[in-house]
């Protein structure tokens, strides 16, 4: 069946302006998941959605992210007046309620901001 | 303090040898699930393998066993007789609280090298 997909695959923008990155997750997952990945480290945890509850927001790092998930199923990450320090690879992630909660990525967007 | 910690940025390792990949890491929840992840140079994650807080056992999946030691709190992936193809990065990864939906928190990874 087809995995977590993501677009755009690439996104070069200037600073200052806003971006929206889409996922779309596994078929039947209620559980959605952004990570960010800067050059050469780890993964990075933003938020995630689970069913209808409200999301956890612990790991955006400022007010200028936000996300939604609309119908319970495809999620926009949106960052507003882009940074430098945003550029990152954002990995976007699923899971259904299985015994370990195997969490299953998707490609990533590379966001370079100039 | 870090949650995970991986203390091997890079190794190096002949083809057809087992290599351990270290991590260890810090909760003081009871209940926690362990994951490793593979990350060629394409970008994809791939799950490898999961060890959960109260299994008795530790995880195996093909050439990948976890060897899972509580007390120590460590949880080092062992591939056994690599392959060209293993080379990537690796990441240790540790959900805390009980199984659903919960955030991942990962170590900075170790880039694997297998060398022909």
């Amino acid at each position: 069946g087809a995995g977590v997909s993501q677009s755009p695959s690439n996104k070069v923008t200037e600073k200052g302006k806003d971006v929206e990155l889409r996922c779309d997750p596994i078929s039947g997952h209620t559980a959605l998941y952004w990570y960010r990945q800067s050059l050469g480290q780890g993964l990075e945890f933003l938020i995630y959605f689970q069913g209808n509850s409200a999301p956890d927001k612990s790991g955006l790092p400022s007010d200028r992210f936000s996300a939604e998930r609309t119908g319970g199923s495809v999620s926009t990450l949106t960052i507003q007046r882009t940074q430098q320090e945003d550029s990152a690879v954002y990995l976007c992630a699923s899971s259904s309620r299985r015994e370990y909660n195997e969490q299953f990525f998707g490609p990533g967007t590379r966001l370079t901001v100039l | 303090a870090q949650k995970i910690t991986q203390t091997q940025p890079g190794m190096f390792v002949q083809e057809k040898e087992a290599v351990t990949l270290d991590c260890t890491y810090d909760t003081s929840d009871p209940s926690y699930g362990l994951f490793w992840y593979k990350q060629p140079s394409s970008g994809e994650m791939i799950f490898l393998i999961y060890q959960g807080s109260y299994d008795q056992q530790n995880a195996t999946e093909g050439r990948y066993s976890l060897n899972f030691q509580k007390a120590r709190k460590s949880a080092n992936l062992v591939i056994s007789a690599s392959q060209l193809g293993d080379s990537a990065m690796y990441f240790c990864a540790m959900r805390e609280g009980a199984q659903g939906a919960q955030k991942l928190v990962f170590g900075q990874g170790t880039r694997l090298t297998i060398n022909p």
